[in-house]
């Protein structure tokens, strides 16, 4: 089955310490994206890609890194520099013609 | 910058009733505009959207959504609820033709369904 995946769905971590959350999709689509997703704040762009080995900052960038060096891949890491990391975070992804983002399951991150 | 504003952040209607859920934006061009909804816990699932043509636009799950240009609205709507369709429900924009297709979201509507 295509679809994006995410892992892992619940992650937890101490203050201070880098996380990388995994986003991988078999959709053959070019463009990924990083969201971030807090009660009644709706979703919020962190990074995105357009095509391998090159990205953008979104909204919310700071404390923040990504990579995308390979087509199926965007993974996106949580430093101890970002102040509330707490959230749920959103991957998607977008084919070059269809202009429609398909959203993985989330992973709900937290740190005590 | 585009915006999207969703009035209403939660509903409470019975199952058998009609449902409509306000969106309005802000954007120069004609937008494109989206739907999505979400089970807690879940990711986002595409409902429906509109891109050009017949503002009147049907999705999946019985629901449809009316663009209005005068109103800048696109306000999403379904004849009868069902239990099943208690969820969040987001409005989104994206900018027509705009070369990241980056899209900007409400922040949602919270939709309980009364027994």
């Amino acid at each position: 089955d295509g679809g994006i995946t995410q892992s892992p769905k619940y992650l937890f971590r101490k203050e201070g310490q880098n996380v990388t959350l995994s986003c991988e999709q078999n959709l053959n689509h070019d463009a990924m994206y990083w969201y971030r997703q807090d009660p009644g704040q709706g979703l919020r762009l962190i990074y995105y890609s357009q095509i391998v080995n090159d990205f953008q900052k979104g909204d919310i960038a700071e404390g923040y890194s990504v990579s995308r060096e390979k087509k199926e891949s965007f993974p996106l890491t949580v430093t101890s520099a970002q102040k509330n990391p707490t959230a749920f975070y959103l991957c998607a992804s977008m084919g070059s013609s269809s202009y429609e983002q398909y959203f993985g399951p989330g992973t709900r991150l937290t740190v005590t | 910058a585009q915006s999207v504003t969703q009035p209403d952040i939660h509903i409470t209607v019975s199952e058998g009733a009609s449902l409509e859920l306000r969106c309005n934006y802000s954007y120069g061009a004609t937008p494109y505009l989206f739907w999505y909804v979400q089970s807690p816990g879940q990711g986002l699932q595409l409902l429906l959207k509109y891109f050009s043509g017949d503002t009147l636009v049907q999705g999946i799950k019985g629901f449809e959504a009316e663009f209005k240009r005068s109103q800048s609205s696109f306000n999403l709507r379904k004849p009868s609820v069902h239990w099943s369709d208690a969820a969040e429900y987001f409005c989104a924009v994206g900018a027509n033709g705009g070369s990241q297709g980056n899209l900007t979201f409400g922040k949602g509507t919270k939709l309980s369904v009364k027994p």
